[in-house]
């Protein structure tokens, strides 16, 4: 099956810091999704973005689908921003591949 | 809408009994999907329904594990018996189809159901 990695595994930020998350895969996806599990650990849609740029407030995210990768950014991190950032992929049907996760915590 | 919703939130029981989780998908959503999370295997899917039939259950750990979707607004996802190693936060998410005129491909997931059989 698909094989998804992300990068770093784990962040500490200086409240205001700005950082860059990634999700490589290993096949061609029609969809892709990057989730934040906040400490109480619900998953929260950040984006779907099979291709392309889409931003939302301090967050955006690119997706590069013919080399493989996607790219969150957050732009001056919050201490609200800490949780894991979970980047999902599927390549065919319906179901989601999970990545290891990226582990943020964002200190005042 | 209120989004996914999962019951209970938490629950806590002993080996050998039978444990009934619930799910409850956005109305319209077509697709239902049941998760895992441990800190050992991550997100994993279980198994996941189109318009109330079984479409994958290769994610299903064993026998024990069952999951009925009887209307297209309710779901349930049984462990009998449990055992301590199905200790896990189990998610419920649903997704719509093109055709329903929803955000079509993105899965949306309920708060979860943090299990802990002892």
């Amino acid at each position: 099956g698909i094989q998804v990695e992300q990068s770093p595994p784990d962040l500490i930020l200086q409240e205001g810091a700005n950082s860059t998350l990634r999700c490589n895969f290993s096949d061609s996806v029609n969809n892709l999704q990057w989730f934040h599990q906040n400490p109480w650990g619900q998953l929260i849609n950040l984006f779907y973005i099979p291709s392309g740029t889409k931003q939302n407030g301090r967050l955006s995210a690119t997706t590069v689908a013919t080399e493989r990768y996607s790219l969150l950014y957050i732009s001056s991190s919050q201490t609200t921003d800490s949780g894991v950032y979970f980047c999902a992929v599927r390549e065919a049907g319906n179901m989601l591949t999970f990545g290891g996760g990226t582990r943020l915590m964002v200190k005042p | 809408d209120a989004g996914v919703i999962q019951s209970p939130r938490h629950e806590v029981t002993e080996m050998g009994q039978e444990v009934t989780l619930r799910c409850k998908p956005i109305s319209g959503h077509d697709y239902l999907f049941w998760y895992r999370q441990t800190m050992m295997r991550g997100l994993e899917l279980l198994i996941y329904f189109n318009n109330n039939v079984p479409i994958d259950d290769s994610g299903m750990p064993e026998d024990r594990f069952s999951a009925k979707m009887p209307n297209a607004s309710f779901s349930t996802l049984k462990i009998q018996p449990s055992e301590p190693r199905d200790s896990a936060v189990y998610f419920c998410a649903t997704q719509a189809t093109a055709l329903a005129g929803f955000s079509y491909n993105e899965q949306f997931f309920g708060p979860g159901t943090r299990l802990t059989v002892l």
